[in-house]
């Protein structure tokens, strides 16, 4: 039990485009759902942290109108980068938080982004 | 700042050697302290926890015990195994109602049959 699903795996899209993100609890339902940014040989770091149905958190430094965050339902939350440029590619992670027995957070595989 | 320091890697041990991933860690707070593991493809699992000082947490052979006087959560195994490898990522929790997770920058670990 507890599976985050990402999807896509990886995406490449050109400077300028927008790409969506889905991250989605397979079997559970995530009252909290946060995404987290990798760079090459750093540590995970967090973006923001969304609540079904509420505006998402955004960590200091992160600009809330290009990485758009929607979590609408209980099972799925989206990442939308807007206007990307090369410096956006990354690899984007996601995690879930349900209620009661489920209150770790379980994390996705991952997307990689690269913009060209 | 919080903050947690791992060793880099990639570590390469050969199967059945001992491991040990040092981790220390600077925490304003009272931290939670965690190991996570990634294997190939696949989202971080939570691997072991500790909640306060001299806590150790246990999983899978692994074993890690929060030692607050050297702000350390080293990771050890006595014997590793080939499906061992994948990465290792140290990580902190301040607060309980806190879900910010701090994280180091992983440790890849290889183990050769």
């Amino acid at each position: 039990g507890a599976v985050v699903s990402q999807h896509p795996s990886r995406v490449i899209c050109k400077s300028g485009t927008s790409v969506k993100i889905e991250c989605r609890s397979l079997d559970f339902q995530a009252t909290t759902m946060f995404w987290y940014r990798q760079f090459p040989k750093q540590s995970l770091m967090l973006m923001a942290t969304s609540n079904e149905g509420s505006k998402a958190t955004y960590e200091q430094g992160v600009e809330k109108d290009k990485f758009l965050i929607n979590h609408a339902s209980l099972t799925l939350s989206t990442l939308t980068v807007t206007s990307a440029h090369p410096e956006d590619s990354s690899f984007y992670i996601c995690s879930a938080r349900g209620a009661g027995g489920l209150n770790e957070q379980y994390f996705g595989p991952g997307t990689r982004l690269t913009v060209t | 700042g919080d903050s947690v320091t791992q060793m880099e890697g990639p570590v390469t041990l050969s199967e059945e050697a001992f491991l040990t991933i040092n981790c220390t860690y600077t925490a304003t707070g009272y931290p939670s302290l965690f190991w996570y593991v990634q294997y190939p493809g696949e989202g971080l699992q939570l691997l072991l926890k500790a909640t306060k000082a001299d806590d150790k947490g246990s999983n899978k052979g692994f074993e890690a015990t929060y030692r607050k006087e050297t702000t350390s959560f080293h990771l050890e195994k006595g014997s590793v195994q080939v499906s061992d490898s994948a990465v290792y990522f140290c990580a902190l929790k301040i607060g309980h109602r806190d879900d910010k997770i701090i994280f180091g920058k992983g440790t890849r670990l290889h183990i050769l049959p």
